[in-house]
Parts: C-alpha cells; sequence; structure tokens
C-alpha cells in the first residue's frame, strides 16, 4: 500500500506570510495527488488536483506543485480564512484506492 | 450542482449494524465511481472503501473488509454502505466523495 507522509503536522504563522506544506508518497504516484482543505465540521474541500491543478473557484494565492514522490502546497499569502487543516491525498488505480497524509493544522500567530 | 447527501448514521451498540444512504444528484451517478471515506472524531481522514461507475469493480480497506459493504443503485442515483459487526473504533463521520466532491457526512458513534 502507499503511504503518504505530510509535514509539518501544525504551523503557524502571521497573515501575508508564504506557507508551505510537503507530502511524500511511499512510490511513484505520478501526479495523481489532490490538495483538501477541511475547517472544524465541514466535508473536505478539494483545491488542487492532478497536484498542480487549481480547482475553479478557488483563490490563487493556493498552489500546488510536485511529481512522482514529492509534492508541495503553498499558500503565498496567508489570510485569516484560511485557519483549517489542509489534507494530501494519493489516488491509485491499481487497485482502486485513497490514502491520505495525516494532515497539517494551520493556525494564524 | 453536485449534490452528495448521506444519511443513516446514529447510535449503534458494539456488534451492531447500520446502514448508510448517500443520495446523488446534479450529474450522472451511473457514470461515475464513488467512495466511502471516515474520520473518527479529531483524527484525520481514511479511506474506507471503493465502488465502480457498474458496481462490478468493489475494494474495502483492511479495516474493514469482511464487515462492511459496499452496494449502488444506479437507478435510484443511490450509493450504500452496509456496516456489520460494528466496533467502537468505526466511530466517526463518514462521507460518500465523488473524485472531488464529498456530502456533508453522517455521525456513526458505536458506544454501549
Amino acid at each position: 500500500d502507499i503511504q503518504m507522509t505530510q509535514s509539518p503536522s501544525s504551523l503557524s504563522a502571521s497573515v501575508g506570510d508564504r506557507v508551505t506544506i510537503t507530502c511524500q508518497a511511499s512510490q511513484d504516484i505520478s501526479n495523481y495527488l489532490n490538495w483538501y482543505q477541511q475547517k472544524p465540521g465541514k466535508a473536505p474541500k478539494l483545491l488542487i488536483y492532478d497536484a498542480s491543478n487549481l480547482e475553479t473557484g478557488v483563490p490563487s494565492r493556493f498552489s500546488g506543485s510536485g511529481s512522482g514522490t514529492d509534492f508541495t502546497f503553498t499558500i503565498s499569502s496567508l489570510q485569516p480564512e484560511d485557519i483549517a487543516t489542509y489534507y494530501c491525498q494519493q489516488y491509485d488505480n491499481l487497485p482502486p484506492s485513497l490514502t491520505f497524509g495525516g494532515g497539517t493544522k494551520v493556525e494564524i500567530k | 450542482e453536485v449534490q452528495l447527501v448521506e444519511s443513516g448514521g446514529g447510535l449503534v451498540q458494539p456488534g451492531g449494524s447500520l446502514r448508510l444512504s448517500c443520495a446523488a444528484s446534479g450529474f450522472t451517478f451511473s457514470s461515475y465511481e464513488m467512495n466511502w471515506v471516515r474520520q473518527a472524531p479529531g483524527k484525520g481522514l481514511e479511506w474506507v472503501s471503493y465502488i465502480s461507475s457498474s458496481g462490478s469493480t468493489i475494494y474495502y480497506a483492511d479495516s474493514v473488509k469482511g464487515r462492511f459493504t459496499i452496494s449502488r443503485d444506479n437507478a435510484k442515483n443511490s450509493l450504500y454502505l452496509q456496516m456489520n459487526s460494528l466496533r467502537a473504533e468505526d466511530t466517526a463521520v463518514y462521507y460518500c466523495a465523488r473524485e472531488g466532491d464529498w456530502g456533508q457526512g453522517t455521525l456513526v458513534t458505536v458506544s454501549s
């Protein structure tokens, strides 16, 4: 099974800061990686699909990069409404399954 | 607009059973693979099960294999999760998901 290692598990940053989260897959997953934002009591919301594509309607301060085993998620200028937990998620087709990173809780300093 | 609405959650005793439903609308349900994903209180996301668009291919996480059964009724635009032999560690919010679209979740609590 593919394992996803996400770091850090939590971070505290100031409004306007650049925030970076990394996710490492235990084997090559090409670009089959999504990034989600989850706020308390809510379902996860897709922000980035296929590693680097911004979902429609998502602010451009969010971005993703990487392929193979190493991936990065960036918030270019942290806003108060970005306080949430972020998850990476790989999707494997053989056999079909989803694997999530452990999550990164983002807080305002 | 894609809508996924889960129902059927509740409080059940260990060893009991529960059937979750997910009503889909806003897209051609029969054309899409579907998944169930759960989240224990205060924990991360855990994939539970996958079903192909026709229902012919099904997979489960090891943690639920042999106890849970996923199914779908394309005529009713509905996804199901039959959960048997429930354990305390199955306590979670259960989400149905289609690619990047998720329902609001339904809470399952397993406790005596």
